[in-house]
């Protein structure tokens, strides 16, 4: 079974839509890691947050927020107004045991951002 | 370095032959990944490790792939014998340390090395 599940492959948006990606993870420990990365195309991951198992609280940065609901097991990322440089293929990944675990990703959700 | 450098970026080979991929990690970062990333399948995790130790190899996809960690700082994966299903971009990343009281710590990653096999 899959421990990080992004069900949406590809999204595909109009400038200054709001777009939400998925994730939904499993595991069984109590402290645990949630990450997003991000891969434009140059191909290089960056990274865009961590988030530890015992804070549920959200975040936001700038058009960037994050939903954690440990109730649903799910680590949502949220795009306010997109823009074209946001195209890029998104990805959740996941670190259990306490951070003791190497990170385990999603296959990733290509967003397209178009003009 | 400034930031992780991998190479070579590009590697076109024969069905049959040896390479090898080759890591520099971000100066000062004792923990290193090798992760795999094929078309439609995500980041696959091969390997890891902490200083010159490899605690953990289960994720290498066959006895074909190995990979060496020299001085706390360079890494190469060498994949011996290569098939076409070996063909993907093979991303390297570093973290100052595997996990700190902080917890999971972040990975900074290379740009990859894609390689292709004929």
């Amino acid at each position: 079974a899959q421990k990080v599940t992004q069900a949406q492959t590809e999204i595909s948006v109009v400038e200054k839509e709001d777009v939400t990606l998925d994730c939904v993870y499993e595991t069984r420990d109590t402290t645990y890691y949630l990450f997003w990365y991000k891969q434009p195309p140059s191909g290089e991951l960056v990274f865009l947050i961590r988030r530890n198992s015992f804070d549920e609280q959200n975040e936001i940065s700038g058009r960037y927020s994050w939903n954690f609901q440990k109730s649903t097991s799910s680590f949502n990322f949220t795009i306010t107004a997109s823009q074209v440089v946001d195209s890029a293929v998104y990805f959740c990944a996941l670190s259990e045991a306490g951070g003791n675990t190497p990170l385990v990703f999603g296959k990733g959700t290509r967003l397209s951002v178009i003009a | 370095g400034a930031g992780v450098s991998q190479s070579p970026s590009n590697k076109v080979t024969e069905k049959g032959k040896d390479v090898e991929l080759r890591c520099d990690p971000i100066s000062g970062h004792t923990a290193l990944y090798w992760y795999r990333q094929s078309l439609g399948q995500g980041l696959e995790f091969l390997i890891y490790f902490q200083g010159n130790s490899a605690p953990d190899k289960s994720g290498l996809p066959s006895d074909r792939f190995s990979a060496e960690r020299t001085g706390g700082s360079v890494s190469t994966l060498t994949i011996q014998r290569t098939q076409q299903e070996d063909s993907a971009v093979y991303l390297c990343a570093s973290s100052l340390v595997f996990v700190s009281e902080a917890g999971a710590n972040v990975l900074t990653f290379g740009a990859g090395s894609r390689l292709t096999v004929l």
